[in-house]
């Protein structure tokens, strides 16, 4: 089981807005990164620290944390947003949420 | 440029031991606040954090599979060895080493990962 809880699925269509969440106990109290995966391919980081961006992310992604819930936001989603998207919760530990597949139809 | 490497077998036995050597290149473990982690992977399943050791020899194990677990570093091979022991099939999984964003648990470079299948 995981401590942090994504939607298994989300769809949306190209040039829309998508949002994945990842909700935990006291997430406001800790940092959270998000990964997108691809098929066949390693996890790349996208957003760490809640909402900053590593360099090369495109400004589309976005993040933010409130309460228990922490979301990613992809603006204007393309087709080459289509991946696994894991939430990453850490203070003096760290856990991964269950991962979101994002679909783009 | 940062890039991390796995390396160690692709198929154990039950009840085996694993070793897998994460193979660092592009910056030191002997570098103050440098940090490499372990997270695997089971086929179509989700992250699992496994391991972080620090430059300073400091080590976290996830509470979960704590006591069969062991991480380790050797500085002048600049690689990082992961032992599990106990193995079991549902430990089947690409395992991955990354490099740990210095003040953090985030993880900014990932290896290619290793695929270690567990059968007999």
């Amino acid at each position: 089981s995981h401590e942090l809880t994504q939607p298994p699925s989300v769809s949306v269509s190209p040039g829309q807005t998508a949002s994945i969440t990842c909700s935990g106990d006291r997430l406001r109290d800790r940092y959270i990164s998000w990964y997108q995966q691809k098929a066949g391919q390693s996890p790349a980081l996208v957003i760490y620290q809640d909402s900053k961006r590593p360099s090369g992310i495109p400004e589309r992604f976005s993040g933010s944390n409130s309460g228990n819930t922490a979301t990613l936001t992809i603006s204007g989603t393309q087709a080459m947003d289509e991946a696994d998207y894991y939430c990453q919760a850490w203070d003096s530990t760290t856990v991964f949420g269950g991962g979101t597949k994002l679909t783009v139809l | 440029q940062i890039t991390l490497k796995e390396s160690g077998p692709t198929l154990v036995r039950p009840t085996q031991t694993l070793t897998l050597t994460c193979t660092l290149s592009g910056f030191s473990l002997s570098n103050t606040g440098v940090g490499v982690g372990w997270i695997r992977q089971p086929p179509g399943k989700a992250l699992e954090w496994l391991a972080l050791i620090y430059w300073d020899d400091d080590k976290r194990y996830s509470p979960s599979l704590n006591s069969r677990l062991t991480v380790a570093k050797d500085t002048s091979k600049n690689q990082v060895v992961l032992i599990m022991t106990d193995m079991d099939p549902v430990d089947t999984a690409t395992y991955y080493c990354a490099h740990r964003m210095a003040g953090t648990f985030t993880f900014d470079y990932w290896g290619q990962g290793s695929l270690v299948t567990v059968s007999s």
